[in-house]
Formats: C-alpha cells, sequence, structure tokens
C-alpha cells in the first residue's frame, strides 16, 4: 500500500464548477499536511497547509480527518489557471521535516 | 529574492560519466534535499541534510551521492550515471520544523544514454 494515495486524474471540470480531491495517508503518526501544486514541468508550490480543524484560503478549502486519515481539497468556481496536477504531502516527523509525496491529481478547467 | 538555484536545468550525457547537480539556496535554510520525479511514482526523496556536514540517505539513495560542506550548498553527485537515472530532478530547501514549508528549486532534467 503506498504511504500517501490519490486519485491521479484526470478531473477534466467547466469553469465555475466545485471539484474535490481525496487523499489518504497510511502513518498514523504523521504530523503535518499540505497541499501542493505543481504545473508542467515546473517545481512544485505550496498551495496550502492542511490543519485538524479545516482551512480554508479564496476559494480553497483543506480538511482533514485524523481518524480516518484522510484529506481533502476543495476548490470553488474553478478557473482555468487553477489547471494543474495537485499533490497532497504529508510530513511524517517533524524532527526530520521529511515529506511523503503523493503522485498527485490532474485537474483540467475547461472553458 | 528568496529562492533556490539548480544547475543546470537540463543535461544529456552518456553512462559513466560523473555529473554533478549544483544546488544554492538564500534563505539560510537548515534543512536541504534532493528528490526525484518519474511518472507514476511522484517524488521521491533521495537525500536530505539536516544541516552542515549532517547527511543522510532518502527513500532512493542508490548511485548517488550528496555533501553538504557550507550551509547554502547542496550539490548532487552521480558517480557513474545509468539509463535508470534519467528523471526530473528537484532540489529543496526548509527551516527545520516539521510544519514549515518547503521551497524547490526550477528542476534539472537529466537524460542518461
Amino acid at each position: 500500500r503506498k504511504e500517501v494515495e490519490q486519485d491521479p486524474g484526470p478531473f477534466n471540470v467547466p469553469e465555475g464548477a466545485t471539484v474535490a480531491f481525496n487523499c489518504t495517508y497510511s502513518n498514523s503518526a504523521s504530523q503535518s499536511f499540505f497541499w501542493y501544486r505543481q504545473d508542467c514541468r515546473k517545481e512544485p508550490k505550496l498551495l496550502m497547509s492542511v490543519y485538524s480543524s479545516g482551512n480554508e484560503d479564496g476559494r480553497f478549502t483543506a480538511q482533514l480527518n485524523r481518524a480516518s486519515q484522510y484529506i481533502s481539497l476543495l476548490i470553488r468556481d474553478s478557473k482555468l489557471s487553477d489547471s494543474a496536477t495537485y499533490l497532497c504531502v504529508v510530513n511524517e516527523s517533524g524532527a526530520t521535516n521529511k515529506l511523503i509525496f503523493g503522485t498527485g491529481t490532474l485537474l483540467a478547467v475547461q472553458p | 529574492e528568496a529562492q533556490v538555484t539548480q544547475n543546470p536545468r537540463y543535461l544529456i550525457t552518456v553512462t559513466g560519466k560523473k555529473l554533478t547537480v549544483t544546488c544554492s539556496q538564500n534563505m539560510n535554510h537548515e534543512y536541504m534535499s534532493w528528490y526525484r520525479q518519474d511518472p507514476g511514482l511522484g517524488l521521491r526523496q533521495i537525500y536530505y541534510s539536516m544541516n552542515v556536514e549532517v547527511t543522510d540517505k532518502g527513500d532512493v539513495p542508490e548511485g548517488y551521492k550528496v555533501s553538504r560542506k557550507e550551509k547554502r550548498n547542496f550539490p548532487l553527485i552521480l558517480e557513474s550515471p545509468s539509463p535508470n537515472q534519467t528523471s526530473l530532478y528537484f532540489c529543496a530547501s526548509t527551516r527545520r520544523g516539521g510544519n514549515q514549508p518547503q521551497h524547490f528549486g526550477d528542476g534539472t532534467r537529466l537524460s542518461i544514454l
């Protein structure tokens, strides 16, 4: 079983749609959680951290369910510029900054 | 401007010819790491360093070496490259602490023929 699992997609959605990505992780001792965005052939960039109480940043909402070992990302009112691969990332140990990356979910927002 | 700089961005070379990919950060970060990214496998950590002169293996260290003689630099060395090391490589840095985001370089695309 992969340490961090995501649906690879692609998710093809029209502009303005709401889309949700899910991610599960296997290590119950994982410390912190992130969503990164990666454009084609570019470096990953932090989209948002994920907090236990859930958090929102504009059109983006992240949720964490520690009991189910499950992380989600909701994007409302999708824009063409949201087209990218979204990486679910888990830090298994606060001491080492070691990140485990999911393989990513590809989002294509259509006009 | 805060950044992580990798060089070269692209390299095509032949099996067995030693190469070094440089990585430099200007944010005084303690923690640096190297990843490779392959289709269907995501980013996998090769080596990491928690501070100067402190390095350790990640998940896929075979065929690679690193060094951390200065805080800002973390070169990746392929002593005898092989075709299975053809990949997209990223260097990243962060402050110590579990909730810190990692800053990535632009990536280096290596092709080993």
